[in-house]
């Protein structure tokens, strides 16, 4: 059984829409990173979250993303205003002991 | 800030050969995780480790923490092996992964 799920798999929108991708893990964790891949490019760290709180952000990670935790489980990332380039795979992870245990990511196209 | 690179950046080999791929990195850490990534983009852990070796079925990473550097063996290598290979180092424990670019292999019937 996965430890962590996403939704949706899947998203297209439109170059300045909202959206929202969420992080479902299966049980409580209290450490969450947020990562992207552009298609061709390698892994990014993009955010990590303790405790209800950002912990550290990359430079990617400016003013159009934000991160919460609305419910006390699941976790999400919101892009506020997508362009082009936030087209790419994003992956959740919660920490477990030493190791990061991946969602199988969203796939977002930006049109 | 860590710097991580792997080599080769794609491998071919015929089923049955064994592989290596190899990662080494630039910060000193406690661990480094080894992850494999399938066509469809999903990520899965394969292992995390300090130091030594450790094996599951056919995989073996070992680790050198003096030398930085660390590598994957996959033993009779089989079609369904194919995928990326990644290696991630961590900046502190447990905090963000820095990635390396990956190492395509594809193994032929």
């Amino acid at each position: 059984e996965p430890e962590v799920t996403q939704t949706p798999s899947h998203q297209v929108t439109q170059m300045g829409q909202e959206v929202i991708l969420r992080c479902v893990p299966i049980s409580n964790h209290l450490y969450f990173y947020w990562y992207r891949q552009i298609l061709g490019q390698k892994v990014e760290f993009l955010v990590s979250f303790y405790n209800n709180e950002i912990s550290e952000k990359s430079e990617i990670f400016d003013d159009q993303f934000s991160v919460e935790r609305p419910d006390g489980s699941n976790f999400t990332l919101k892009i506020r205003s997508t362009k082009l380039e936030d087209s790419a795979m994003y992956f959740c992870a919660i920490l477990r002991g030493w190791t990061q245990y991946f969602g199988p990511g969203t796939r977002l196209l930006v049109l | 800030k860590n710097e991580v690179e792997q080599s080769p950046q794609n491998l071919t080999a015929q089923e049955g050969e064994f592989i290596t791929i190899n990662c080494s990195y630039s910060v000193g850490i406690s661990a480094l995780h080894w992850l494999q990534q399938h066509p469809g983009g999903g990520i899965v852990s394969l292992f995390m480790l300090s130091s030594g070796k450790k094996k599951h079925g056919r995989l073996i990473a070992t680790i050198n923490i003096q030398e930085k550097h660390s590598s994957l063996h996959i033993t009779a290598s089989h079609p369904r092996d194919s995928a990326v290979y990644i290696c991630a180092a961590p900046e502190t424990s447990g905090s963000r992964l820095t990635f390396g670019e990956g190492t395509q292999l594809t193994v032929n019937p």
